[in-house]
């Protein structure tokens, strides 16, 4: 079973930003907290990921809290071809790449 | 440079036919995993290859198998096929054992 939870679904208005939240309260000091988006049909992409500290690029910044039970993943001026699946993925196993998806969040971004 | 590439794109069988799908990693990567989709759900991990063995397996039969070649490649073959494994698979590789997975657009199987 996947270790975070996120809404289902959320909207946006285009231009505007994009806050999708996470929840992880189960992580383990040692596990990062990456983020994908699958726009539909298509390979799931690699956004972000982090462990303790904000991280910001060119496509979002990643907040994660002080006691690293939860996230926020911020597309700061959403488009509409934002508009996707995003996977919030804590990430487990011995060799640190059994990625477990949940069903994710899926982000309308309206014009 | 290229990415992560699969094939066939989109393949129909029937029950009881065994498939094969092959995944060409990122170019430099030597880590190749794969999972299946089902429609509306997120991805499912089936197993993951370095240097040419199979080190991490996910709740699938052993109707699921693969091989990775020294070229890094990959194969994904199913058995015996049935209804359920109609999915979109999904290869992805990385850089290193722990390094962010990069997908292939897939391999979209139809049982019928």
């Amino acid at each position: 079973d996947a270790k975070t939870t996120q809404p289902p679904s959320m909207d946006c208005a285009e231009g505007r930003a994009a806050n999708l939240p996470c929840n992880h309260s189960t992580i383990s000091g040692n596990e990062y907290v990456y983020w994908y988006r699958q726009i539909h049909s298509q390979g799931p992409q690699y956004i972000i990921h982090g462990l303790k500290n904000n991280e910001t690029n060119e496509m979002a910044s990643l907040i994660i809290t002080e006691d690293r039970k939860s996230s926020t993943l911020i597309l700061p001026h959403a488009t509409l071809r934002d508009t996707a699946v995003y996977y919030c993925i804590v990430r487990v196993g011995d060799y640190g790449q059994n990625f477990v998806f949940g069903p994710g969040t899926r982000l309308s971004v309206l014009p | 440079d290229a990415g992560v590439t699969q094939s066939p794109t989109h393949l129909i069988k029937t029950r009881g036919q065994q498939v094969t799908l092959r995944c060409s990693p990122k170019s430099g990567h030597d880590t190749v995993s794969w999972y299946q989709q089902a429609l509306g759900q997120g991805p499912q991990f089936i197993f993951q290859y370095y240097e040419e063995e199979e080190r991490q397996r996910g709740n699938f039969p052993d109707r699921f198998s693969g091989h990775q070649f020294p070229n890094y490649s990959s194969e994904l073959n199913v058995n015996a096929l049935l209804l359920g494994d109609s999915a979109l698979y999904l290869c992805a590789s990385s850089l290193v054992v722990a390094g962010e997975l990069f997908f292939g657009e897939g391999s979209r199987l139809t049982v019928l």
